[in-house]
C-alpha cells in the first residue's frame, strides 16, 4: 500500500529556534517528493520538490533532505519565525501510469510562540 | 493559490440538499482535480479530469458528481447521498505532462447545518 507517514503530528517551538520534521514514505514506484505548507484555511503551497537523484533542496529557511534508499524524508526549518505557524504536508508522486495519483501524509502543524 | 480560484470561501448544507463548490483556473492546465480534507488525515481524491467531457472516480467518489464543460472549469456538486460532507475541499490543477505537479485553490469549508 503506499502510504506517507508523517512526525510528529504536531510541536511547539520558540521563534528563532530550529526544528525538523519527518516523512517515511512506502511509494513505489517512487518519482518525486514535495514538501507543502499550509496555512489554516488555505491551499497547500509547495515548498520544495526533490526527484530520485536529489538528496538535499533547500528554499530560504527550509531544506529538505531525501534518502530514497531509506524511503525518508526531512524538512528543517532554520530560525523559525511565527509566519511558519503552519501545516507542512509531505506528498510523494508514483511514475508511470498512475502518475496522477499523489500520496499526502496527514501533516505536521507547527506553532511558532514569541 | 495563484490562477485557481474556489468559491465559496465557505459553504452550510441543510439535510437532504445538494450543494455546488466551484473551481476555476487560469493556468491553461488540462487536468483538474478534487481533493477532501479531513483533521489528521491526508488529502483523498475524489475527481479528476484530464480534458473537457471526460473525469474519472478518485478513491471517495461516493456522494459526489462533477462535470468538466469547458478548460478552466471543474465544479463539484456534494449530493444528499453524501452523509458526512463537512470537511475542507480543495481544487488543483497540473498540465498532462506534469499531473504529479499540481497547484491548489484556496479551498472551500462545507459544513453541515
Amino acid at each position: 500500500k503506499n502510504q506517507v507517514e508523517q512526525s510528529p503530528q504536531s510541536l511547539i517551538i520558540l521563534e528563532g529556534k530550529n526544528c525538523t520534521l519527518q516523512c517515511n514514505y512506502t511509494v513505489s514506484p517512487f518519482s518525486n517528493l514535495r514538501w507543502y505548507k499550509q496555512d489554516t484555511g488555505r491551499g497547500p503551497v509547495s515548498l520544495t520538490i526533490m526527484t530520485f537523484s536529489e538528496n538535499t533542496k533547500s528554499n530560504g529557511r527550509y531544506t529538505a533532505t531525501l534518502d530514497a534508499d531509506t524511503k525518508q524524508s526531512s524538512l528543517h526549518i532554520t530560525a523559525s519565525q511565527l509566519s511558519d505557524s503552519a501545516s507542512y504536508i509531505c506528498v510523494v508522486s508514483r511514475g508511470g501510469s498512475n502518475d496522477y495519483k499523489l500520496s499526502f501524509g496527514a501533516g505536521t502543524t507547527v506553532t511558532v510562540r514569541a | 493559490d495563484g490562477g485557481i480560484t474556489q468559491s465559496p470561501k465557505y459553504l452550510f448544507r441543510k439535510e437532504g440538499q445538494n450543494v455546488t463548490l466551484s473551481c476555476e483556473q487560469n493556468l491553461n492546465h488540462d487536468a483538474m482535480y478534487w481533493y477532501r480534507q479531513d483533521p489528521g488525515q491526508g488529502l483523498r481524491l475524489i475527481y479528476y479530469s484530464q480534458i473537457v467531457n471526460d473525469f474519472q472516480k478518485g478513491d471517495i467518489a461516493e456522494g459526489y458528481s462533477v462535470s468538466r464543460e469547458k478548460k478552466e472549469s471543474f465544479p463539484l456538486t456534494v449530493t444528499s447521498a453524501q452523509k458526512n460532507p463537512t470537511a475542507f475541499y480543495l481544487c488543483a490543477s497540473s498540465t498532462l505532462a506534469g499531473k504529479n505537479i499540481q497547484y491548489f485553490g484556496a479551498g472551500t469549508r462545507l459544513s453541515v447545518l
